[in-house]
């Protein structure tokens, strides 16, 4: 299967000020990628489709201008969480099209706003 | 609107039994659904997946099982180990639209 990857695994920051989480596909080339939000014991919930070159599509109810996305190469998605606060704590992971349809998964990134 | 259903939430099943998860859909459209196993802070792994014109699709000891016409597909754990203990997550997606449809998602705890 195709490997992916997301740095930072953890990261800690203060309400207000701003973070980016990286996600990589280390093997193949990813026209898209895609963002999930995942809250303790529940499902995965989209955020946004990346595509190299053009702008994220948002679901319904994500901000685009809190949850900055750019997908700058064939191997680099990044997501910006902007003016962090407490409530955007969660755990936020990528994916990436591997193949025709098979959907592989980073290992996740653990926000906390303090 | 929940567009794949899953069932149970829990489960917990003796070493060496069979683990049965169960999914339902209800969009015809749906042509694509894999099976994914998330260990506690790691993010989901892709088990299995197959396509409708199939009924079952089997890997070591993970089986699907689809039923087209009752819009349902299941995910078998045969001889089931606590390293499988784990939760699992079915989803579905369309053709040419690779966004991923999820179930809720069963935890499944496999006891010695």
């Amino acid at each position: 299967g195709a490997v992916v990857s997301q740095h930072p695994s953890r990261v800690i920051c203060k309400s207000g000020t701003s973070v980016k989480i990286e996600c990589r596909s280390l093997d193949f080339q990813a026209t898209t990628m895609f963002w999930y939000r995942q809250f303790p014991k529940q499902s995965l919930m989209l955020m946004a489709t990346s595509n190299e070159g053009s702008k994220a599509t948002y679901e319904q109810g994500v901000e685009k201008d809190k949850f900055l996305i750019n997908h700058a190469s064939l191997t680099l998605s990044t997501l910006t969480v902007t003016s962090a606060h407490p409530e955007d704590s969660s755990f936020y992971i990528c994916s990436a099209i591997w193949g025709l349809r098979e959907q592989y998964f980073g290992p996740g990134t653990r926000l906390t706003v303090t | 609107q929940q567009q794949v259903k899953q069932s149970p939430q829990s489960l917990i099943v003796q070493k060496g039994g069979i683990s049965i998860i169960n999914c339902a859909y209800e969009n015809t459209a749906f042509d694509y659904f894999p099976w994914y196993q998330q260990f506690p802070g790691k993010g989901p792994a892709l088990l299995i997946a197959i396509r409708p014109d199939v009924s079952e699709k089997k890997e070591g000891r993970f089986t699907i099982s689809f039923n087209k016409s009752a819009k349902q597909f299941s995910l078998h754990i045969m001889d089931s180990q606590p390293g499988d203990s784990a939760t699992y997550f079915c989803a579905a997606s369309k053709p040419g639209a690779n966004n991923l449809f999820f179930g809720t998602g069963t935890r499944l705890t496999v006891i010695p």
